[in-house]
């Protein structure tokens, strides 16, 4: 089975505090995304990565940077958090191909107070 | 700029009653992902509908795709408690990054199903 796995399940985190995501997945995929979750919009792409060291902009990249130093792990970083922040946040990764499935990890519930 | 629409956001039905979440989409895509979400967990894949015309079924649910209206629907059959979740269409576009190609998916606000006695 794929396996997406988000290391930090619940974060508090103080507004101003750098905050690391971090994602890995086991199955050799070349493509990851983090996604943000909210109450009545769905999930909306911040970042995605095609290859290692590559990144793209989602839709909502402000305020977010990420890093892929090694195929299978996708870090996201929130440079200084801020309250509108508080969201969950979704890992995904995806082998190349069209119509493969996308597979998600758990999520990382992150409340900046 | 491609939206996605699903309604109804919210659904209360009875064991044993049918019913059709419609998903609307507004420009063009041949790949359409319905998903599960059940409270506090993640995403569970359901279906990955590929052309037009194209129709699944898994057990009480069936997923249908129509691209020249540009909708999708999941039929939910004889419904059980079970199915009480959270279900989201996604459509899916090509972007072409770095010489290669991806499937961005851009997903509806969720329908919110509960199933009761």
């Amino acid at each position: 089975d794929v396996k997406v796995t988000q290391s930090s399940r619940y974060l508090v985190k103080r507004t101003g505090e750098k905050v690391f995501l971090e994602c890995v997945q086991d199955m050799d995929h070349e493509n990851m995304f983090w996604y943000r979750q909210d109450p009545g919009l769905g999930l909306r792409l911040i970042y995605f990565s095609y290859d290692v060291k590559m990144k793209e902009k989602g839709d909502i990249p402000e305020g977010y940077s990420v890093s892929r130093e090694k195929k299978e792990r996708f870090s996201l970083i929130l440079e200084s958090a801020s309250t509108n922040q508080t969201s969950m946040y979704l890992c995904a990764s995806k082998p190349l191909g069209s119509g493969n499935t996308i597979y998600f990890g758990e999520g990382s519930w992150l409340t900046v107070v | 700029e491609l939206k996605v629409e699903q309604n109804p956001l919210f659904l209360s039905m009875q064991e044993g009653k049918n019913y059709t979440i419609y998903c609307n989409y507004s420009t063009t895509s041949d790949r359409l992902y319905w998903y599960r979400q059940d409270p506090g967990k993640s995403l569970e894949s359901l279906f990955v509908l590929l052309s037009n015309g194209a129709v699944k079924q898994e057990g009480r649910l069936m997923a249908s795709l129509d691209t020249k209206a540009r909708l999708s629907t999941l039929h939910i059959t004889a419904a059980v408690h079970d199915l009480s979740a959270t279900y989201f269409c996604a459509v899916a576009s090509e972007t072409n990054a770095g010489g290669t190609s991806y499937g961005k998916l851009t997903f509806g606000q969720g329908t919110i199903l509960t199933v009761h006695p």
